[in-house]
């Protein structure tokens, strides 16, 4: 069945680096645009960024750009987001999700807590 | 990109119906008809329940439908039953990027 799978989360210090990645099975990957959605804790849901089909378009929200790099390996079936200088309000779940003007299905989530 | 406005919370009984509100601008919903529509249940990854405004996945009860009128788009929940009670969230296109709405929980009364 299609499935998204995230991982990599975990506690990170204000200003350093880490890398999430989503693997996908159960459909061609290559042929799909892949969301990054996050949701801080008790919160709403709040897009972060869009890769096309073949990683050649990407979008960001204001509040990542410049500091959050998303792209993806079609030959691995696998997305990642590189955040780089992440700020406690960074702080959220983030989830992978498929698709470009709908998103279906999202993964299980990867916690990400950015604190010293 | 200011997230869309959705009343924090409805309710109804069971066999009731409830309509959820999801306001935008000229920007996005008064735009484009990439209006979706995801139900969460706690602890739980959000699920596509509308898309395209008023469309509905394989799977979906028809119990679940969406409309949209100028630059608010509306979900509505026929026939309510326990397994609705969750959160609500709508998203909108919005040409380079995209914005959720803050989200509505449904009580099943």
């Amino acid at each position: 069945q299609v499935q998204l799978v995230e991982s990599g989360g975990g506690v990170v210090q204000p200003g350093k680096s880490l890398r999430l990645s989503c693997a996908a099975s159960g459909f061609t990957f290559s042929n799909y645009g892949i969301h990054w959605v996050r949701q801080a804790p008790g919160k709403g849901l709040e897009w972060v960024a869009l890769i096309s089909y073949d990683g050649t378009k990407t979008y960001y929200a204001e509040s990542v750009k410049g500091r959050f790099t998303i792209s993806r390996d079609n030959s691995k079936s696998t997305l990642y987001l590189q955040m780089n200088s992440p700020r406690p309000d960074d702080t959220a779940v983030y989830y992978c999700a498929r698709g470009y003007n709908w998103l279906d299905p999202w993964g299980q989530g990867t916690l990400v807590t950015v604190s010293s | 990109q200011s997230a869309l406005t959705q009343p924090r919370s409805v309710s109804g009984s069971p066999g009731q119906s409830v309509t959820i509100s999801c306001t935008g601008t000229n920007s996005d919903i008064g735009i484009y008809n990439y209006v979706s529509w995801y139900q969460q249940h706690p602890g739980k990854a959000p699920k596509l329940i509308i898309y395209d405004v008023s469309q509905r996945p394989s799977g979906v009860p028809d119990r679940f439908s969406g409309s949209k009128s100028g630059s608010t788009a509306s979900l509505t929940i026929s026939r309510l039953q326990a397994e609705d009670e969750a959160d609500y969230f709508c998203c909108s296109f919005a040409g380079t990027s995209y914005v959720f709405g803050t989200g509505t929980w449904v009580t099943v009364l």
